[in-house]
Order: structure tokens, then sequence, then C-alpha cells
């Protein structure tokens, strides 16, 4: 089974803050995704990585980085929270590839104060 | 740019009734994922459509594919509570690396 774990469920930080959301899977996949969730906006996603060290924008960049120094590990960065950020933080990964299924992680839910 | 939506966004219907939920896409795709989501939890893989009249059945739940009209649709059948839950549709996106766009997901209720 496909296992995509982060590194916390909750988490509060206060703005200003520089906050870091780890995700790690463990099947060699290439491809890893960071997406925020909101009601009634469905999934959107932030950026996402294809290979080590490499990294490309998704629809919701602003205000965010990443990071992937190891293949396993794709590492989501709010330099700076902001309450607009409050919103559960959901990683996936996939096999290399156009379109393949993505395995999702269990999700963080950050509030900003 | 794609676009994915989904109606209704919120659903809430009897035990046993049948219902469908739609997933409209704006442009040319070839494969489209639904999802389903628990409150609390993540994303679970449902059914991946790779074809135009594609057609997956798991229990209860049956997801069709019309290419041409840019529409899948998930279909319940005599619905038991433990469907509920939020579905979300997924759409490859075929000008873009490796991307998955995303309706905004259908929140089911069965009632009992």
């Amino acid at each position: 089974d496909v296992k995509v774990t982060q590194s916390s469920r909750y988490l509060v930080k206060r703005t200003g803050e520089k906050v870091f959301l780890e995700c790690v899977q463990d099947m060699d996949h290439e491809n890893m995704f960071w997406y925020r969730q909101d009601p009634g906006l469905g999934l959107r996603l932030i950026y996402f990585s294809y290979d080590v060290k490499m990294k490309e924008k998704g629809d919701i960049p602003e205000g965010y980085s990443v990071s992937r120094e190891k293949k396993e590990r794709f590492s989501l960065i709010l330099e700076s929270a902001s309450t607009n950020q409050t919103s559960m933080y959901l990683c996936a990964s996939s096999p290399r590839g156009t379109g393949y299924e993505q395995y999702f992680g269990p999700g963080t839910r950050l509030t900003v104060t | 740019e794609l676009k994915v939506e989904q109606n209704p966004l919120f659903l809430s219907m009897q035990e046993g009734k049948n219902y469908t939920i739609y997933c409209n896409y704006s442009t040319t795709s070839d494969r489209l994922y639904w999802y389903r989501q628990d409150p609390g939890k993540s994303l679970e893989s449902l059914f991946v459509l790779l074809s135009n009249g594609a057609v997956k059945q798991e229990g209860r739940l049956m997801a069709s594919l019309d290419t041409k009209a840019r529409l899948s649709t998930l279909h319940i059948t005599a619905a038991v509570h433990d469907l509920s839950a939020t579905y979300f549709c997924a759409v490859v996106y075929l000008q873009g690396a490796q991307k998955l766009v995303f309706g905004q997901g259908t929140r089911l209720t069965i009632n009992p």
C-alpha cells in the first residue's frame, strides 16, 4: 500500500510565523503535490514537484514556497503565515507520467491566529 | 484553463433512493478520477475512467464518462448511510504536466 504521511494533523500558528509542513511518501513516486482545501472551493494546487530539487507553481502559489531535497520528502513553507492561510493542507504523490492516480496523505489542519 | 464543476454541491437524501452527481469540465481530457472523503479524513480513490464511454461499478456506486460531452456522472443506487461523504471528481489537465484539476466536491448526506 502506498503510504503518504504528513508531519502534523493539527497546527496552530501566529500571524507572521514561519511554518513548515512536511510530507513523506514511501512508494518511490517521482511526483509530489501540495493542495489546500477550503469549503466550496475543492482542492487547489499550490505547488508540485516531478523530481528532486524540481518544483512547479500550481494555481495558488502566492505566499508559499516548497523544498524537495530528497525524493520521498516534499515540504511546504509559509514564509510569514497570515490568517487567510488557515486551511486544510493535503499532500499527494503519484508515479511519473501525466495524470496518474494521486495518493493522498491525511491532511494538516492549519489555523493561523 | 481547465475548469471542473460539480453539481449539486450539497445533497441530502433518504436511504434506498437513487441519485446522480454530475461533473462537467471545460476542455478536452482523457482521464477522470472520482475520490471520496470522509469527515476529517483524506481522499480515497474510487474510480479512474480512461476513455469515452467508460463505466465502472463498485457496490452501489457507478461512474461513467462521456468525453464528447465533457461529462462524468456518479450514480448512487439504493443509498445507504455508509455512503455519506464528500465526493470529488478530478480531471487530468492535458496542457499541463501531471496535474489534476478538482471539482468543488459534493457533500452527500444519507438519512436513515
